[in-house]
């Protein structure tokens, strides 16, 4: 079984349309949790922390549940820029180790 | 600024040949990693190193080597062991003393084509 596991998508959706990931994690010994954006044949970028009382930062909202082991990552009216893959991350703190969703693919449509 | 260099950003080798990949940081991390990814794939852990002179092997460690003699370097070795080793490689550091929810910082990546 996989650490993390993504729907990976692609979510193609209209400008202006919310769209909502989510992400499962297995090891309930995990600590910390992110979502990483990666533009094509570039590197992942943080785009947020998520924190156990849920997170915003603008257009974009971050929820945990650690009760059914998922993350969740919502963002409201898309923009063409939004397009990319989402990476979801979990780290279990012993090894300080990071494990990785395979991404999902977002294409935001005019 | 602070951060991450990768160096090349684009690599090109014969195979049967070992090649070296750069990592420097200079957030003062003690943390490093390498990853590689794979066209459509998500990142897979290589190696990692928690403090210098100190490093573990991750899932897909066969035919690399790493060193960290430095707390600011981390290079990789992609040997001729390695058996498909054109991939995208990215490098991270960490500092887990900021506490538990202190995030990756990667590098731009290396983009390795041995034919």
């Amino acid at each position: 079984r996989k650490e993390v596991e993504q729907d990976p998508g692609p979510f193609n959706v209209p400008e202006g349309a919310t769209v909502a990931f989510n992400c499962t994690y297995s090891n309930s010994a995990s600590q910390s949790f992110f979502w990483y954006r990666q533009d094509c044949r570039k590197e992942p970028k943080l785009l947020m922390s998520v924190y156990s009382s849920g997170n915003e930062d603008g257009r974009f909202t971050a929820q945990l549940n650690r009760a059914s082991q998922y993350i969740s990552l919502l963002i409201r009216d898309s923009k063409l820029s939004d397009s990319a893959t989402y990476l979801c991350v979990v780290n279990i703190n012993t090894g300080n180790q990071f494990y990785f969703g395979t991404g999902t693919s977002l294409t935001v449509i005019p | 600024d602070g951060g991450i260099t990768q160096s090349p950003k684009y690599l090109f080798r014969k195979e049967g040949q070992n090649v070296t990949l750069s990592c420097e940081q200079n957030l003062n991390h003690d943390a490093m990693y390498w990853y590689r990814q794979d066209p459509g794939q998500g990142l897979r852990l290589i190696y990692y190193s928690q403090i210098v002179n100190d490093f573990q092997k991750g899932d897909i460690a066969e035919g690399y080597s790493v060193s960290r003699e430095k707390k600011e370097s981390f290079p990789l070795t992609v040997t001729s062991a390695q058996k498909n080793p054109t991939a995208f490689y990215l490098c991270a550091s960490s500092t887990p003393r900021q506490g538990w929810n202190s995030p990756l910082h990667f590098g731009n990546g290396t983009r390795l084509t041995v034919t």
